[in-house]
């Protein structure tokens, strides 16, 4: 079985300013790992994964995320957001063998003001 | 593009009534999955299904049923709605190889 933590329920920010949007996993397989964004009113969207190979993975809007191995995190990254980013940001992972059942975070609402 | 639709995407319905809300995807995936969605909460895999005529129950102990009949539709049903059921139910599948899920918009459900 797996397990996401996210440490952060709400993140604000400023505009323009970096963020770090925290997620760590626990599983006994290997895992695939995710991010999700949840606008208002709307279902998940991928926003990045993680396979393999290179350990930084990115965004096509900006954002990066890290997997680290020895601390079992995933976390997520931006060096400079903009309004448009308030959203609900979920960390998922899924085992790369049997269910393929995606495990959800809590999320982390992060709200950027102007 | 994914193409996941769910509807209705907004239900407010009196206790003791039965609803289905309906997802269908023309990705032609095997894999699909309804959670339930509780703001500040883990999104709770409720049932999911591997293919047609194959259902399970997820982790959330849940009163609803869900059938697959035929590969593109994953409806789930309450045969009794009560106010606890009262949250936002989320549609997704994944095909065979794929890594991710895609998600629908959403059934936001209101038993009053």
């Amino acid at each position: 079985a797996q397990s996401v933590t996210q440490l952060d329920s709400q993140v604000p920010v400023f505009e323009e300013a970096p963020v770090e949007l925290r997620c760590n996993y626990s599983s006994s397989v290997s895992v695939y790992l995710f991010w999700y964004v949840q606008y208002p009113n709307q279902g998940l969207q991928l926003l990045l994964k993680y396979l393999s190979g290179s350990t930084l993975v990115e965004s096509i809007n900006g954002f990066e995320a890290e997997f680290n191995k020895s601390q079992t995190s995933f976390h997520l990254r931006k060096p400079s957001v903009h309004i448009s980013d308030t959203a609900e940001y979920f960390c998922a992972v899924s085992d790369r063998g049997g269910s393929y059942i995606p495990t959800f975070g809590r999320g982390t609402s992060l709200i950027v003001h102007p | 593009e994914a193409d996941i639709y769910q509807t209705p995407r907004y239900l407010v319905i009196g206790t003791g009534k039965k609803i289905t809300l309906e997802c269908s995807q023309t990705m032609g995936h095997d894999k699909m999955y309804w959670y339930q969605q509780d703001p500040g909460m883990e999104l709770h895999l409720i049932h999911y299904s591997y293919g047609v005529n194959s259902t399970e129950k997820g982790d959330l102990s849940s009163e609803s049923t869900v059938s697959r009949i035929r590969t593109e539709h994953f409806p789930l049903t309450l045969e009794s709605a009560r106010p606890s059921h009262t949250s936002q139910y989320l549609c997704a599948s994944r095909g065979t190889g794929g890594t991710e899920a895609f998600f629908g918009q959403g059934t936001r459900l209101t038993v009053v």
